[in-house]
C-alpha cells in the first residue's frame, strides 16, 4: 500500500515553454501533498505543501507565479513549471501524506525535468 | 522554516563496522524525525523513523536516537553491509512538512 507515482519520470523541454508533472496517490487519499526539488548530490528542498481543494503555501524564496500547483482532488496534485529556464533544471518529487498517518509521507519516484 | 545540519557529509566504513551520522535541528517544536536512504536518481526510502515522545528505537541493524534537549538525533547502522552504500538523509518534521538535511554519502568498502 501506499504508492505514489508521478508522470513523466523524465521530460526536456526549451527554455520559455511550460511543463506539468503529475503526482498521484494510487492506494489511499492524500489530504496534503508536497513538493520538493533536488539538485544533483544535494538536498531535497521543501517547495511548497498542496491542500486538496484550497490555494498551495509555498517556502520563502520559491515563486508562487512560476511553479503553481493545483490539488484538484484527494489523489491528484500537480505542478507546472512555467516559462521554464535552464536553472529550472532538476529532480522534482512529490510526497504524499496519507489522511490516517499522522507522520509518514510516501513519495513519488521523481521526474526529472531538463530545459535546454 | 526549520533548520536541520547533518555531518558528515561523507562516510567511509569497513564492512562489517559501525556508522553514525548525526542531524541538528532548530526548532524544538519539530515533532517526528524520519531517516530516509536514497540511492542514484531514485525516490527516498523511510529506513527508520523517531517522534518527540521516544528517545532510542532500534530496527535490527539500524537504530535511532533523540535528544530533544539539545535538539539532535542519530542514526546508527551496525555491522555494515556493500549494499548500505547510499546517500542518506534525516528530516525533521514540524506542521505536517519536512526538511531535510544535507545527505551523507555512505560509503561501505568490502
Amino acid at each position: 500500500g501506499a504508492v505514489v507515482s508521478q508522470h513523466p519520470s523524465w521530460v526536456i523541454c526549451k527554455s520559455g515553454t511550460s511543463v506539468k508533472i503529475e503526482c498521484r496517490s494510487l492506494d489511499f487519499q492524500a489530504t496534503t501533498m508536497f513538493w520538493y526539488r533536488q539538485f544533483p548530490k544535494q538536498s531535497l528542498m521543501l517547495m511548497a505543501t498542496s491542500n486538496e481543494g484550497s490555494k498551495a503555501t509555498y517556502e520563502q524564496g520559491v515563486e508562487k507565479d512560476k511553479f503553481l500547483i493545483n490539488h484538484a482532488s484527494l489523489t491528484l496534485s500537480t505542478l507546472t513549471v512555467t516559462s521554464a529556464h535552464p536553472e529550472d533544471s532538476s529532480f522534482y518529487i512529490c510526497s504524499a501524506r496519507d489522511r490516517g498517518s499522522p507522520y509518514e509521507q510516501y513519495f513519488g519516484p521523481g521526474t526529472r525535468l531538463t530545459v535546454t | 522554516g526549520e533548520n536541520v545540519e547533518q555531518h558528515p557529509s561523507t562516510l567511509s566504513v569497513q564492512e562489517g563496522d559501525s556508522a553514525v551520522i548525526k542531524c541538528t535541528y532548530s526548532d524544538s517544536a519539530s515533532n517526528y524525525f524520519p531517516w530516509y536512504k536514497q540511492e542514484l536518481g531514485k525516490r527516498p526510502q523511510l529506513i527508520i523513523d523517531i517522534r518527540s515522545n521516544v528517545g532510542e528505537k532500534k530496527d535490527q541493524r539500524i537504530a535511532v536516537t533523540l535528544n530533544k534537549t539539545a535538539k539532535h538525533f542519530s542514526l546508527h547502522i551496525t555491522e555494515t553491509q556493500p549494499e548500505d552504500s547510499a546517500v542518506y538523509f534525516c528530516a525533521a518534521s514540524i506542521f505536517n512538512k519536512f526538511y531535510f538535511g544535507s545527505g551523507t554519502k555512505l560509503n561501505v568498502k568490502p
